[in-house]
């Protein structure tokens, strides 16, 4: 069974420049996360989707991040303009409702802002 | 602010005794709480769960206890093995309409041949 697959793995960006982070949930999955990792925070939720709508953005840093899920088997994380302070893993996942239900994450995007 | 803290960043254990990685939280509305282990370079992966009308639940080497007067839970596994090193990541989530999981900094544990 394919996993969360997020793209690009590996990303090296100069500061000021978009950076665009995508992720395939599992088929037939109904609830998307965007996750941010780095050293200080640990694993912090940015953004979840229910059926493709956004329910709670409460976790995103600020206005240069922004998060799209057009249908149920695409979403997008975008940074404009990017920071250096951005630096960090981005992981995608999914689930299956109801609430409870175990959270598959992708492997991660590793983003680098110079 | 932190919801859930796992005050220790690390831990080192001699293979074959016990691992007790802890785990406290904040918020009195969870009800549902993870484990998550998760290797360099790899997302994390599921390992235990526990719903709060339990105190504990095993799974083979992994026993997970919540103690919700205390709002303190703990993963012990027994024994260890070096191929448990990695970073445990302790979540929880409210069982509302959707589904929110909050986690914590993370752990990471070390197992000493």
């Amino acid at each position: 069974d394919a996993g969360v697959i997020q793209s690009p793995r590996h990303e090296v960006t100069e500061m000021g420049q978009e950076v665009t982070l995508r992720c395939k949930p599992i088929s037939g999955h109904n609830s998307l996360f965007w996750y941010r990792q780095t050293m200080m925070r640990g694993l912090e939720l940015l953004i979840y989707f229910n059926n493709n709508v956004p329910i709670d953005d409460s976790g995103m840093p600020e206005d240069r991040f922004s998060a799209k899920m057009p249908n149920a088997s695409f979403s997008t994380l975008k940074i404009q303009p990017s920071e250096p302070r951005d630096s960090a893993v981005y992981f995608c996942a999914s689930s299956l409702d109801p609430p409870g239900n175990t959270i598959y994450f992708g492997e991660g995007s590793w983003l680098t802002v110079v | 602010d932190q919801q859930v803290k796992q005050n220790s960043p690390s831990l080192s254990v001699q293979e074959g005794r016990i691992s007790i990685l802890n785990c406290d939280y904040t918020n009195s509305m969870f009800d549902y709480f993870l484990w998550y282990k998760k290797y360099p370079a790899e997302g994390p992966t599921f390992l235990i769960s526990i719903s709060s009308i339990k105190d504990k639940n095993e799974d083979g080497r992994f026993t997970v206890f919540l103690n919700k007067s205390a709002k303190h839970l703990s993963l012990h596994i027994v024994p260890s093995q070096p191929g448990d090193s990695a970073v445990y990541f302790c979540a929880a989530s409210v069982k509302t309409s959707y589904d929110k999981v909050i986690f914590g900094p993370g752990t990471s544990l070390s197992v000493i041949p």
